[in-house]
């Protein structure tokens, strides 16, 4: 009974396509946040977004959209794929969007390749 | 900028003996430190926090000390465990509704 999941797991593409990453959660938690871990393993916050309203937006390229259907489920939508959108793609999620004070639940990760 | 710095990429320890593992950061306003660990092909899963109030919180075997003035706190895995090997991320944020920004992770490999 996965608490958060992300499919799919292995996404492989070529540049220039348009991609889409799921997330859900069955937690019942609020908020939730797509991290970026690129190849030097850091683990960058993306977006957050809190009862599906937009939080936290990092200096992320356009390219990337966030959409949340409902507060259970968090998707990343990738347009025009470029080689440096390489990286492990993980989900989260956490009580409310006070994450010093909730422990975030991470999903497995999705490892995207742009070749 | 790396504002929360691990130095030590990797770490090997016997098992039985103390894990340590350390980390430093920059930026002054943080007032709330944790660490996740994360094992292959997982999601990194939280261990332990501690308030910028506090010097030392403690859990079962692992306790986390944070040196304010220093701005740099470590982890201690005491007994360490083969279980415990497992990448180690040390993440910090201003607290309330701000991010958290997580170091480089340290590889801990527990030797049997």
């Amino acid at each position: 009974d996965t608490a958060v999941s992300q499919t799919p797991k292995y996404l492989v593409t070529q540049m220039g396509n348009d991609k889409s990453i799921k997330c859900e959660q069955n937690l019942g938690h609020d908020t939730m946040y797509w991290y970026k871990q690129d190849s030097k393993k850091f683990l960058k916050i993306m977006f957050s977004y809190n009862n599906k309203e937009l939080i936290i937006n990092e200096t992320v390229p356009n390219r990337f959209s966030p959409k949340s259907p409902d507060k259970a489920h968090l998707n990343l939508h990738i347009n025009s794929l470029e080689l440096g959108d390489s990286a492990v793609y993980f989900c989260a999620s956490s009580q409310d969007n006070m994450p010093a004070y909730n422990e975030q639940f991470f999903g497995p990760g999705t490892r995207l390749t742009v070749l | 900028d790396q504002q929360v710095k691990q130095n030590s990429p990797s770490l090997s320890v016997q098992e039985g003996r103390i894990s340590i593992l350390n980390c430093d950061y920059t930026n002054s306003m943080f007032d709330y430190f944790l660490w996740y660990k994360k094992y292959p092909a997982e999601g990194p899963t939280f261990l332990i926090s501690i308030s910028s109030i506090k010097d030392k919180n403690e859990d079962g075997r692992f306790t986390v000390f944070l040196n304010k003035s220093a701005k740099h706190l470590s982890l201690h895995i005491v007994p360490s465990q083969p279980g415990d090997s497992a990448v180690y991320f040390c993440a910090a944020t201003t607290g309330g509704y701000q991010k958290v920004t997580f170091g480089i992770g340290t590889k801990l490999q527990v030797i049997p």
